[in-house]
């Protein structure tokens, strides 16, 4: 029934490492984001696929690559881990044109 | 630059009483959204606003657009424990941009 799930929706790694957080939405929706969500609650805008295609790529370290097989599912994989990673990262999808987007529960990354 | 800025970032404020969070935003707009999220837990979306006079309420909260002064505002009537949360506006920009404001973190206090 979930709409839009994330998973995982806690992880813990150390400096570093390479990890991954997958999304998955079952609207119908053909538009997904990735937010960061810093401690200070500010939303940022990291990338935007429109049908698995790059819209918006936000100044984000080449670490981080998107990924969207399908128009279902965007997800996120972030090279050498650094200690600035630790956020929440968000997951949304809406359609295109003027909705509003529906979010995740929210991926917990703390980098140790 | 798009930058969008919401007044107060901290509020806290007494059951009953009445107050208003604004959000301004840099370039020109016809869409806003205003969104809740509660401590530890995802955005829920609280209304769409999209086209200049748009007014929409839902029990004691009321969000409004006004596009030619780049100005939304959403107003908290008679507040309530429940309402505690922190509230953002989003404004869609070219392209599916969405971009969300600093965020308003209301408390309401008994």
């Amino acid at each position: 029934d979930t709409a839009v799930s994330q998973t995982p929706k806690y992880l813990v790694t150390q400096m570093g490492n390479d990890k991954s957080i997958k999304c998955e939405q079952n609207l119908g929706h053909d538009t997904m984001y990735w937010y960061k969500q810093d401690s200070k609650k500010f939303l940022k805008i990291m990338f935007s696929y429109n049908n698995k295609e790059l819209i918006i790529n936000e100044t984000v370290p080449n670490r981080f690559s998107p990924k969207s097989p399908d128009k279902a599912h965007l997800n996120l994989h972030i090279n050498s881990l650094e200690l600035g990673d630790s956020a929440v990262y968000f997951c949304a999808s809406r359609h295109t044109g003027g909705t509003e987007a529906f979010f995740g529960q929210g991926t917990r990354l703390t980098v140790v | 630059e798009l930058k969008v800025e919401q007044n107060p970032l901290f509020l806290s404020m007494q059951e009953g009483k009445n107050y208003t969070i604004y959000c301004n935003y840099s370039t020109t707009s016809d869409r806003l959204y205003w969104y809740r999220q509660d401590p530890g837990k995802s955005l829920e979306s609280l209304f769409v606003l999209l086209s200049n006079g748009a007014v929409k309420q839902e029990g004691r909260l009321m969000a409004s657009l006004d596009t030619k002064a780049r100005l939304s505002t959403l107003h908290i009537t008679a507040a309530v424990h429940d309402l505690s949360a922190t509230y953002f506006c989003a404004v869609e920009f070219g392209n599916e941009k969405l971009t969300f404001g600093t965020g308003t973190r209301l408390t309401i206090i008994p």
